[in-house]
């Protein structure tokens, strides 16, 4: 089984519509991740949580919400979706214990489409 | 600050030929260096990483990657290209472990 999973991995919805975009992981990773890919600009970091406490903006935070309900689980919410957050998000986690260098590992993504 | 410059969003390479990667970054403070791999429909993968110690960083799949201070530079390479090396390859940086920073990516396509 994956250790980094990610559901929907496909989803299509309308502009304005609310969509929650939800990971798990079972690497016991205290430190996790949202990232969005766009052709041509790599992945930019949108949120990221270092506990269950502890909830942080990335570079494009704007448009988007977190929730970290469990040390396994971190939940990333479009509140009304638009045509432009259309991208691939991912999902990471890294290891404490791996500092300094935070090595990231990456879930399957899910790729998002807004009309 | 950090940054990454990855140059080439696109590279081919025959089957077998020598395959080479440019990563460049700047970082004010000496950088923890990656590179990671994407095949289609697929999550990042870690290739390699540098931390510390022998600037020559051998990776899976028979990648390596030297870090050279003097050019700030983290090139990839791999002696002879096979057909399932085709993907995307991000390099990335970090320092203080609280963020990564990738670069933009560079497109591998392998000619048979």
């Amino acid at each position: 089984d994956a250790d980094v999973t990610q559901t929907p991995r496909n989803r299509i919805t309308k502009t304005g519509k609310r969509i929650m975009l939800e990971c798990s992981q079972t690497k016991g990773h205290d430190r996790m991740y949202w990232y969005r890919q766009d052709p041509g600009l790599g992945l930019r970091l949108i949120y990221y949580s270092f506990d269950v406490k502890d909830i942080n903006k990335g570079e494009i935070s704007d448009g988007y919400s977190v929730s970290r309900q469990a040390q396994a689980k971190f939940s990333l919410s479009l509140e009304s979706a638009i045509p432009n957050q259309t991208a691939l998000y991912f999902c990471a986690t890294s290891d404490p214990e791996e500092l300094p260098t935070d090595t990231q590992y990456f879930g399957p993504g899910t790729r998002l489409t807004v009309l | 600050a950090q940054s990454v410059t990855q140059l080439g969003s696109h590279v081919s390479v025959s089957e077998g030929a020598l395959v080479l990667l440019r990563c460049n970054y700047s970082s004010s403070v000496p950088p923890y260096l990656f590179w990671y791999v994407q095949y289609p429909n697929q999550g990042l993968q870690l290739l390699l990483k540098y931390t510390t110690g022998a600037t020559l960083v051998k990776g899976i799949n028979g990648f390596e990657a030297e870090f050279k201070k003097s050019e700030t530079s983290f090139h990839l390479t791999k002696p002879s290209a096979h057909m399932s090396d085709a993907a995307e390859y991000f390099c990335a940086v970090s320092n203080t472990g609280n963020q990564f920073y990738f670069g933009t990516g560079t497109s591998l396509t392998v000619i048979p």
